[in-house]
């Protein structure tokens, strides 16, 4: 039982560039969060999934695209990085959205040069 | 400013000391969820509080939820160097439509030392 895991854990872009980070979770979770953590702001909501085949926005959405086309995974792209994007970004999973826990990935640390 | 307070900013203990973590809100408190992170992780869900002087405890960590002061405590006793971490609090907000979304204190960074 992996719980959630993300893809890649580190990476470099150029400003510009296009990337795509991967979710997964294998506790059939509907509920599925990407966030952003940067120091002083916590932690931000970008998007959300409330069951496969949906996606709605979160606090800080712009710059980035979601996509969940199978339940256990929950993808967020960058079309086109900018240094703001610069920031550690978790996923999490959740049973429901109400009085549930969510259940975090370690995190993948971005850097846009 | 922040809905979700969250006090101390950081921590210095001596091993074996108590220490006590508030999260204070603006609002009504309805979920009020702790997490911990470890430097450079990701979150570690620890404890959930749904009502008013509920209290709950995992192993030397014991919280509390005052719905009154729309505050909830978290106290470690006995520090260890494995409770040093960022100890973050989040809560539920419910907004028009029945739209809900769980929002975040900035966190207290806690360090132990042996």
């Amino acid at each position: 039982n992996a719980g959630v895991t993300q893809t890649p854990k580190f990476r470099v872009l150029k400003t510009g560039q296009s990337m795509t980070l991967l979710c997964a979770q294998d506790m059939n979770h509907e509920y599925m969060y990407w966030y952003r953590q940067d120091p002083g702001m916590g932690l931000r909501l970008i998007h959300y999934s409330v069951g496969e085949g949906t996606t709605a926005k979160g606090e800080v959405p712009d710059g980035y695209n979601v996509s969940r086309l199978k339940k256990q995974n929950f993808l967020l792209g960058l079309e086109s990085a900018a240094p703001s994007q610069t920031s550690v970004y978790f996923c999490a999973s959740s049973y429901s959205m109400v009085k549930y826990e969510q259940y975090f990935g370690p995190g993948t640390r971005l850097t846009v040069t | 400013s922040q809905e979700l307070e969250q006090s101390p900013q950081s921590l210095i203990v001596q091993e074996g000391k108590n220490l006590t973590i508030n999260c204070t809100s603006s609002k009504t408190l309805y979920g009020l969820y702790w997490y911990k992170q470890k430097y450079g992780e990701g979150l570690i869900f620890l404890m959930m509080l749904q009502k008013g002087g509920e209290e709950k405890s995992h192993e030397k960590i014991t919280a509390k939820l005052d719905e009154k002061k729309q505050q909830s405590s978290l106290h470690i006793t006995a520090s260890q160097p494995s409770h040093a971490g960022i100890y973050l609090c989040g809560a539920d907000r419910y907004y028009a439509g029945n739209n809900r979304k769980l929002i975040w204190g900035l966190g207290t960074s806690l360090a132990v030392n042996p």
